[in-house]
């Protein structure tokens, strides 16, 4: 079975603060993506990554940035926290360009920015 | 632009048939997924469809028509476990990343 996890499940930040969330995937997969999570809204990508140290932005990738330096590690950074980004952030995983139809998904971590 | 339209809510009950529907309207496409999620819990990839017509997993089925613009994941002998969230989601930017509705709540009722 695939295992994404995340390093967190619960956060809470202050407005101004440099936040990391860690995100690690155990099974050789080429692609892991960034989601942001709001009620009524779905699921909305951040960024996403198909090879080590390549991104590309998604839909809304505006005060976030990634980091990609292994394989199985995928990183969301805020820059400088603010409450507009209070949300529940999900990682995922899909096997190869042509499969991110099929992606795994952590369990999510809820980060509140006050 | 390029969205995926589902109703918000579905209400059904324990033993009975669901269809949940998805409409989109995306340049490119690919196919339609959809994923299941539970309150607290991770999105879970149920099925996928490249093709025209309908794939059966189960209880679960998923139908696409691509000339009509058109999917619907179909829930038969609904258990009261069945009640999650269910997402349409398809494929764009040459394969790469996945853009998702907004999600169907089911509840399934005794």
């Amino acid at each position: 079975d695939v295992k994404v996890t995340q390093s967190s499940r619960y956060l809470v930040k202050r407005t101004g603060e440099k936040v990391f969330l860690e995100c690690v995937q155990d099974m050789d997969h080429e692609n892991m993506f960034w989601y942001r999570q709001d009620p009524g809204l779905g699921l909305r990508l951040i960024y996403f990554s198909y090879d080590v140290k390549m991104k590309e932005k998604g839909d809304i990738p505006e005060g976030y940035s990634v980091s990609r330096e292994k394989k199985e590690r995928f990183s969301l950074i805020l820059e400088s926290a603010s409450t507009n980004q209070t949300s529940m952030y999900l990682c995922a995983s899909s096997l190869a360009m042509a499969r991110a139809y099929e992606q795994y998904f952590g369990p999510g971590t809820r980060l509140t920015v006050t | 632009g390029q969205s995926l339209e589902q109703p918000s809510e579905v209400t059904a009950v324990e033993g009975a048939i669901v269809q949940i529907n998805c409409t989109y309207q995306t340049s490119g496409f690919y196919g339609l997924s959809w994923y299941q999620q539970h309150d607290g819990g991770a999105p879970t990839f149920l099925s996928y469809n490249a093709l025209d017509g309908l794939e059966e997993t189960g209880r679960f089925s998923s139908f696409l028509s691509r000339s009509d613009s058109y999917g619907y994941l179909l829930l038969q002998e609904l258990q009261m476990k069945d009640s999650a969230s269910y997402f349409c989601a398809a494929p764009l930017g040459g394969y790469n990343k996945l853009i998702f509705g907004a999600g169907t709540r089911l509840a399934v009722h005794p």
